[in-house]
């Protein structure tokens, strides 16, 4: 049973479009992390949270701590969008990673 | 800049050998983790240190080992390598704990056992 459940696992957009990646998880959490792996491998946290939303640039993480739930939002998506994003989530001394979500924008 | 590296970024060897992945960071992070990355997994903790001489094991620890001697340094250790270990290792090192502080990655090794 994997507790971070990713959705979609891979999604093709037009350049332009808004994007939403979903993360749902079934345990108790300390935190949320939003991770991007582009190809080459290269992985960097996007976000942390615990409540509410916060927002960098295109890029918007809510998270509904009672559904137990969080998106990631990309507005006016762009080619160098393409990769693999990554939901975590923090249980205590523990990371619990989704198996992420291949986005590919085209021009 | 603080960075953190991994090397080799590329590693072929044989069912049997030993093999070290080394790590280094200058963030001054007391907290290092090594994960390896599959198809169909996502990333899982093998090891991880929260400070020198402390060493803990994750999820899938068996067949690996770590030392912590300096704050900069964790590697990993593959006793006697086997084909289920080839993979794509990254180190991480943080502030704060595992899941409650951003971690910073490596930027990977792809290891190959044949």
């Amino acid at each position: 049973k994997n507790e971070v459940e990713q959705s979609p696992q891979n999604l093709t957009a037009q350049e332009g479009e808004f994007i939403t990646i979903n993360c749902s998880y079934s345990v108790g959490i300390s935190a949320l992390h939003w991770l991007q792996q582009h190809p080459g491998g290269g992985i960097v946290s996007l976000f942390m949270l615990s409540s509410g939303k916060k927002k960098h640039g295109r890029l918007i993480a809510t998270i509904n701590i009672q559904e137990k739930h969080s998106s990631l939002h990309i507005t006016a998506s762009h080619p160098r969008d393409s990769a693999v994003y990554i939901c975590a989530v923090g249980v205590g001394n523990q990371f619990y990673f989704g198996t992420g979500t291949s986005l590919t924008v085209i021009p | 800049d603080a960075e953190i590296t991994q090397s080799p970024r590329h590693k072929i060897t044989e069912t049997g050998r030993q093999v070290t992945l080394a790590c280094h960071q200058t963030w001054n992070h007391n907290n290092m983790f090594w994960y390896r990355q599959d198809l169909g997994h996502g990333l899982r903790l093998i090891h991880y240190s929260y400070g020198v001489q402390d060493t803990n094991k994750g999820e899938v620890s068996d067949g690996y080992s770590v030392s912590r001697s300096n704050t900069e340094d964790l590697p990993l250790t593959l006793e006697s390598a086997a084909s289920s270990q080839t993979s794509v290792y990254f180190c991480a090192s943080s502030t704060g704990l595992a899941g409650t502080d951003t971690q910073y990655f490596g930027p990977g090794t792809r290891l190959t056992v044949l």
